[in-house]
């Protein structure tokens, strides 16, 4: 069974640009996450889909960041434009419910903005 | 709020020794808990869990039980290997079970 994928694995881009990160996750798994992990500190959830609607994007900086996931299947997440405090892994995670109970990481996007 | 608590790291330990990585939490009701993995340049990896007090989650020679009474989740192994060199990760999933959050992480590193 193929895994979570994730492009680009690496990106450096300056501030004040944009931008985006892709995303498809296992097949069959209606729930898709994405996190973002600074370094030193743990994932935090930015934005959760169930099939291609939003259950959770309290903590989206939404001036910046923007996310979708059409026909509930692959997602892509943007930042435009971006900020220093922007550099960090950008995780992807899919599970079969919506109860988060197993979730499955990509292999993520380490973003870095100079 | 939910939060996670883990010991600060880097662990550094010699090859069969054992280990304990300390993890507490703050969640109202009954959350489901977990370990996750890091091994250098890969993902996150789930490596045991347990939903319910008194559970025992065991994986790959590692163990940790869900302590209701003092809010714990310890991760141990009886003898450590360099391939477990890595960072760990304490998280939790509360019961409207939207999505986990997470502990600052624990590197451990292992020397033969």
């Amino acid at each position: 069974e193929a895994g979570v994928a994730q492009s680009p694995r690496y990106k450096i881009i300056e501030k004040r640009q944009s931008v985006a990160f892709w995303c498809n996750p296992i097949s069959g798994h209606a729930t898709l996450y994405w996190y973002q992990q600074i370094l030193g500190q743990g994932p935090k959830l930015l934005i959760q889909f169930q099939n291609n609607g939003v259950v959770d994007d309290s903590q989206l900086p939404k001036d910046r960041f923007s996310a979708e996931r059409l026909k509930g299947v692959d997602s892509t997440l943007k930042i435009q434009p971006a900020k220093l405090e922007d550099s960090a892994v950008y995780l992807c995670a899919s599970s079969i419910t919506n109860q988060g109970r197993e979730q499955y990481f990509g292999p993520g996007t380490r973003l870095t903005v100079t | 709020g939910n939060s996670v608590t883990q010991m600060e790291g880097p662990v550094t330990l010699s090859e069969e020794a054992f280990l304990t990585i300390n993890c507490t939490y703050t969640a109202t009701g009954y959350p489901s808990l977990f370990w996750y993995v890091q091994y250098p340049g890969e993902g996150l990896q789930l490596l045991l869990k347990a939903t319910k007090a008194d559970d025992k989650g065991s994986n790959k020679g590692f163990e940790a039980t869900y302590r209701k009474e003092t809010t714990s989740f310890h991760l141990e192994k009886g003898s450590v290997q360099v391939s477990d060199s890595a960072v760990y990760f304490c998280a939790l999933i509360n019961q409207a079970g939207t999505a986990l959050i997470f502990g600052k992480g624990t590197t451990l590193s292992v020397s033969s």
